[in-house]
């Protein structure tokens, strides 16, 4: 039980490649979420998920897609990188709501140049 | 969800109860305790929650108040790797949920 599985863990990118972070959990947890992290800054919700299929803006979602189209797993696209995207970027899974705490993955540090 | 308030900083000898505070004047009453922990650039991980009653896992307590405007987590027997920041979050599933800055606890030995 590997629990929530974030790829790849590093990555160094130019400004204006694209790339795919994918997170995958096997929980089968039906709500998924993607945060970032900055230094010295708390979590910010970028987009989730509340099931297959289905997809939400969070509270910083510019720059960023997102896709669910199997429910184990939430991929996060930046289609043109930007030097104000470097960052940690942390998944995270919930069965429920409310009274259901979010499992975390490990994070991908992302720089881009 | 409500707000919450906690020092930004604390200290703890190891081996001792390290008693985290956290304010929440305004939650109402279909929002869950919660309290997470993120050690150094791992993920973060969750620690236990609570909505009225005081609870204990093998990690920590949970004290809410009887107004539940406050509660605090308390770490029995703090050790060099409880060092952390810990975030209290009120949260009822209405919104995603929310992070704020937390508390730097700092166990020393």
């Amino acid at each position: 039980n590997a629990g929530v599985t974030q790829t790849p863990k590093f990555r160094v990118l130019k400004t204006g490649q694209s790339m795919t972070l994918l997170c995958a959990q096997d929980m089968n947890h039906e709500y998924m979420y993607w945060y970032r992290q900055d230094p010295g800054m708390g979590l910010r919700l970028i987009h989730y998920s509340v099931g297959e299929g289905t997809t939400a803006k969070g509270e910083v979602p510019d720059g960023y897609n997102v896709s669910r189209l199997k429910k184990q797993n939430f991929l996060l696209g930046l289609e043109s990188a930007a030097p104000s995207q470097t960052s940690v970027y942390f998944c995270a899974s919930s069965y429920g709501l409310g009274n259901s705490p979010l499992h975390f993955g490990n994070g991908t540090r992302l720089t881009v140049t | 969800d409500a707000k919450t308030t906690q020092p930004p900083s604390m200290d703890c000898a190891e081996g001792r109860a390290a008693n985290l505070p956290c304010n929440h004047s305004t939650i109402s009453g279909n929002e869950y305790v919660y309290w997470y922990r993120q050690i150094h650039s791992q993920g973060p991980q969750y620690i236990i929650h609570g909505l009225k009653n005081n609870e204990t896992n093998e990690m920590a307590s949970l004290i809410i108040t009887e107004d539940r405007k406050s509660s605090t987590l308390i770490l029995p027997h703090a050790t060099l790797r409880d060092t952390a920041v810990y975030y209290c979050i009120a949260y009822s599933g209405n919104t995603p949920l929310v992070f704020g800055k937390g508390t730097r606890l700092s166990v020393i030995a």
